[in-house]
């Protein structure tokens, strides 16, 4: 019954793979996000979705493509990944009732070292 | 992107202890949240507030939402050691966007 849940958990490549990370969520949420985590525990947002389309696009490298195949999932494409890519990612989904209450649950995270 | 500042940065407390931190912002939000992130998981939500003054309790934990709206609070009464952890704020203007805090590593000493 997990709400968000991102595979792979853990994830060490080299400096110059293509790789991916994928989010799903159960929730019904009609938006999903992700953010970076960095080694002082800032989390940054990357993107965001809203039934599949880009709303929120933050000073990313071009390197990093997301895809939304449909509400319930967001993946994260990384190309020619570099050290500084280095982080924990979360995945975050959110949904607004009427009223604008809106809440934001993570996923469990993945852990990307690239050597 | 817009980052809110949260203190104390660390505490250091025994157990038994109440704990209070703060979050603040230069602009105004309609809600903000607070998570408790454990180390090796994903932050998990505690307490949700919409509205400028509201006071919500969850458990042993009760948060406020200022009535400026620019700030946010956390207490956690009677600390225990499974409290140990960082605890974020969020908050957010309109839209999807929510920004995050700077986090406040909490150590609970039994």
């Amino acid at each position: 019954d997990t709400a968000v849940s991102q595979t792979p958990k853990y994830l060490v490549t080299q400096m110059g793979n293509d790789k991916s990370i994928k989010c799903e969520q159960n929730l019904g949420h009609d938006t999903m996000y992700w953010y970076k985590q960095d080694s002082k525990k800032f989390l940054k947002i990357m993107f965001s979705y809203n039934n599949k389309e880009l709303i929120i696009n933050e000073t990313v490298p071009n390197r990093f493509s997301p895809k939304s195949p449909d509400k319930a999932h967001l993946n994260l494409h990384i190309n020619s990944l570099e050290l500084g890519d280095s982080a924990v990612y979360f995945c975050a989904s959110s949904h607004r009732t009427s009223g604008s209450l809106e809440t934001q649950y993570f996923g469990p995270g993945t852990r990307l070292l690239v050597l | 992107g817009q980052q809110l500042n949260q203190s104390p940065q660390s505490m250091f407390i025994q157990e038994g202890e109440d704990v209070s931190m703060n979050c603040t912002s230069s602009s105004i939000f309609n809600t903000w949240l607070w998570y408790k992130q454990d180390p090796g998981e994903g932050p998990v939500l505690l307490i949700a507030l919409y509205k400028a003054g509201e006071l919500t309790s969850n458990g042993r934990l009760t948060a406020q939402f200022g009535i400026t709206r620019k700030d946010s609070f956390l207490n956690i009464s009677a600390s225990i050691p499974s409290d140990v952890g960082i605890y974020f704020c969020a908050g957010r203007h309109t839209g999807n966007q929510f920004y995050f805090g700077t986090g406040t590593s909490l150590t609970v000493i039994p």
